[in-house]
């Protein structure tokens, strides 16, 4: 079946740069994304989300740009800190009746260096 | 308040003894979820409950069999597993089952089976 899929597995950034986190997804009948911050030991944490009628959503230090056109979807923290140092998902809500499921990404780790 | 509760947090079983994981949340939702995630891996849909009713089943075998006693409470009962079932379990839930919702995620019961 149809997956949402991220570029890069492991992101390495210094403490105080803006992190930048890609997702690609295929299924063109998606209509909310979600962003989850997972920590080791932890469930995943909601970040941020937004649905399929808007290409840009801010949060506190955190931004996420759908693009439908390519099917991209990105995570942008800005200054980013220790406390960030996680594993980052994307998910995917399909807008097919009575199958509201999350699909998830297979996720980036952020490594932030201090 | 967006918080999901699991227990136990850790789980060590036989392959012959019977267990059950827990779930709680007191948010209003009725819709609620059992996710399997394995290391390093996504979590995967195995259930999902909308208003205390099963209604995904991703084909799970019989050995996990949920429960959902009430709109709060949602029970996973673990009989004769096997050693690759060893996992952790994540419980989340949303408002409704339908529509774009955000769902929230419990700490995850950690499962070792010997």
């Amino acid at each position: 079946g149809e997956s949402v899929g991220l570029h890069l597995p492991t992101l390495s950034v210094q403490e105080g740069d803006n992190s930048i986190i890609n997702c690609a997804y295929s299924n063109s009948a998606s209509d909310y994304f979600i962003w989850y911050k997972q920590e080791s030991g932890k469930g995943p944490q909601f970040i941020i989300d937004i649905r399929s009628n808007m290409d840009k959503r801010q949060g506190q230090r955190v931004t996420v740009l759908l693009n439908k056109t390519v099917k991209h979807l990105s995570l942008q923290i800005a200054a980013t800190q220790p406390g960030d140092s996680a594993v980052y998902f994307c998910a995917e809500n399909i807008g097919d009746t009575g199958r509201r499921a999350l699909t998830f990404g297979s996720g980036t780790r952020l490594q932030v260096q201090p | 308040d967006t918080e999901v509760t699991q227990t136990p947090k850790h789980l060590v079983m036989g392959m012959t003894n019977k267990k059950s994981l827990k779930c709680e949340q007191h948010m209003g939702h009725r819709a609620m979820y059992w996710y399997k995630q394995k290391a390093k891996k996504p979590p995967e849909l195995m259930f999902v409950y909308s208003y205390e009713k099963l209604s995904i089943n991703e084909s799970v075998p019989s050995r996990f069999s949920p429960e959902c006693p009430n709109s709060s409470l949602l029970n996973l009962h673990l009989h004769a597993l096997q050693p690759e079932d060893s996992a952790l379990y994540l419980c989340a839930s949303s408002r409704v089952a339908s529509g774009p919702e955000t769902q929230y995620f419990g700490p995850g019961t950690r499962l070792l089976v010997l």
